[in-house]
């Protein structure tokens, strides 16, 4: 099984409706994360969690509002889906990176969820 | 000052030739600079990576060359191979409390047989 899975794989629907994109992992990582990936932009940061109780914005977080139900959970809501949000979405998780430890912080990401507003 | 700024955006290769993807960077606080390898239909995972206090860092047939003073680095990649096709991010971390990465666009990467 892996790591950081993401449900659903794909998924197609309507401009206005309600979208909920889910992750579970199993890596014990406190910290998680969810980046939006569009042809020619890379990976964008929408929102990031050290724990449970801590919820931050990333660089596009307009549109998008997250949930932590537990460590090993966090889901990505779309309240009211738009054509522009047409993309592929992915989970990461990570232990905390420090800049001279030998801990990277490197990320581990889930197979990602594509995502097509109509 | 936040950006890590990514070229090519696409490359082919001939099987046996070397590719060389590079990055530049404005921020001096970024402490670490990662290498992400995505196949299709998955998520990136870690490459290589490196920290500013050295010049270069090879694992195999990768190679990152790193330049503090030009705030430059680059990915080199050795008798490139077809499997090695893929899309290819860099990125840097703030060093600060988030170590939030900050990625590149991204380099798509075909390696001809």
């Amino acid at each position: 099984d892996a790591d950081v899975t993401q449900t659903p794989r794909n998924r197609i629907t309507k401009t206005g409706k309600r979208i909920m994109l889910e992750c579970s992992q199993t890596k014990g990582h406190d910290r998680m994360y969810w980046y939006r990936q569009d042809p020619g932009l890379g990976l964008q940061l929408i929102y990031y969690s050290f724990d449970v109780k801590d919820i931050n914005k990333g660089e596009i977080s307009d549109g998008y509002s997250v949930s932590r139900q537990a460590q090993a959970k966090f889901s990505l809501s779309l309240e009211s889906a738009i054509p522009n949000q047409t993309a592929l979405y992915f989970c990461a998780t990570s232990e905390p990176g420090t800049g001279g430890g030998a801990n990277t912080g490197e990320l581990f990401f889930g197979e990602g969820s594509r995502l097509t507003v109509l | 000052q936040q950006q890590v700024k990514q070229s090519p955006q696409s490359l082919i290769v001939q099987k046996g030739g070397i590719s060389i993807i590079n990055c530049a960077y404005e921020n001096t606080a970024f402490d670490y600079f990662p290498w992400y390898q995505q196949f299709p239909g998955k998520g990136p995972a870690l490459l290589i990576a490196i920290r500013p206090d050295v010049s270069e860092k090879k694992e195999g047939r990768f190679t990152i060359s790193f330049n503090k003073s030009a705030k430059q680095f680059s990915l080199h990649i050795m008798d490139s191979q077809p499997g090695d096709s893929a899309t290819y991010f860099c990125a840097a971390r703030n060093g600060g409390a988030t170590n939030k990465l900050i990625f590149g666009t991204g380099t798509l990467l075909a390696v001809q047989p």
